[in-house]
């Protein structure tokens, strides 16, 4: 069964260090994976998304992602973290239906 | 274009009660969804539809009723309120099924109280 897993529920990193965020999917075939974000009380904001070709792909706001088939993982990353960056994160996977299945989300904190 | 625009953003209503959430795209999207939103769960998938007629179930159905009869328009019904159903309340929609550019836009969420 298609599923998405985030095993951080909740990281904080202090401002200007780096970010990796864990994701981890479960589908039969390559999947097409996103991640979003969400301020406080906000909407969801895609940040980039992988389909197929290059398993680096890079997204608004300076954040990057690695597709790992090897690892069934999909990491976002930022070399340097600013605190308009904390926010909650979603990872989400979609299969040949459209389907969109979510992680349960890590909430970032920065500290100043 | 508008997006995808949610009515209402705020609702409360009785337990046992029932409403319609509203959704609709000006985008020509086939693909639309709806999300719950609970404090550590995540997104959860209620129904989809694939274009107007075609509905399905999502992960988590019950007590949720959908239909689309026209591209535009994918409203949620709830038949009785129940406080487990106290959630924010997401509508998506997307382009279609195919590769390439999926492009999922989401509303910005009603927040549903049931008492």
């Amino acid at each position: 069964a298609q599923s998405v897993t985030q095993p951080d529920i909740h990281i904080t990193v202090s401002e200007g260090a780096s970010l990796e965020l864990r994701c981890n999917y479960s589908y039969g075939a390559t999947p097409y994976l996103f991640w979003y974000v969400q301020s406080p009380g906000q909407g969801l904001q895609l940040l980039l998304k992988y389909f197929s070709g290059d398993t680096l792909v890079q997204g608004i706001k300076g954040f990057e992602a690695e597709f790992k088939r090897s690892q069934s993982s999909f990491n976002l990353r930022k070399p340097s973290v600013h605190w308009s960056d904390a926010a909650e994160y979603f990872c989400a996977s979609s299969g040949n239906t459209g389907k969109l299945i979510f992680g349960q989300g890590t909430t970032l904190q920065v500290k100043p | 274009n508008a997006g995808v625009t949610q009515t209402p953003k705020f609702q409360v209503l009785k337990t046992g009660q029932s409403m319609t959430l509203q959704c609709a795209q000006d985008m020509n999207h086939e693909y639309m969804s709806w999300y719950r939103q609970d404090p550590g769960m995540g997104l959860r998938l209620i129904h989809y539809s694939v274009g107007a007629g075609i509905t399905d179930q999502g992960e988590v159905p019950n007590g949720y009723n959908v239909s689309r009869s026209t591209t535009e328009d994918f409203p949620l019904r709830l038949l009785s309120a129940a406080p487990s159903q106290t959630s924010v309340y997401f509508c998506a929609s997307s382009l279609g099924r195919g590769p390439g550019d999926y492009g999922y836009t989401f509303g910005s969420g009603t927040r549903l109280t049931v008492v």
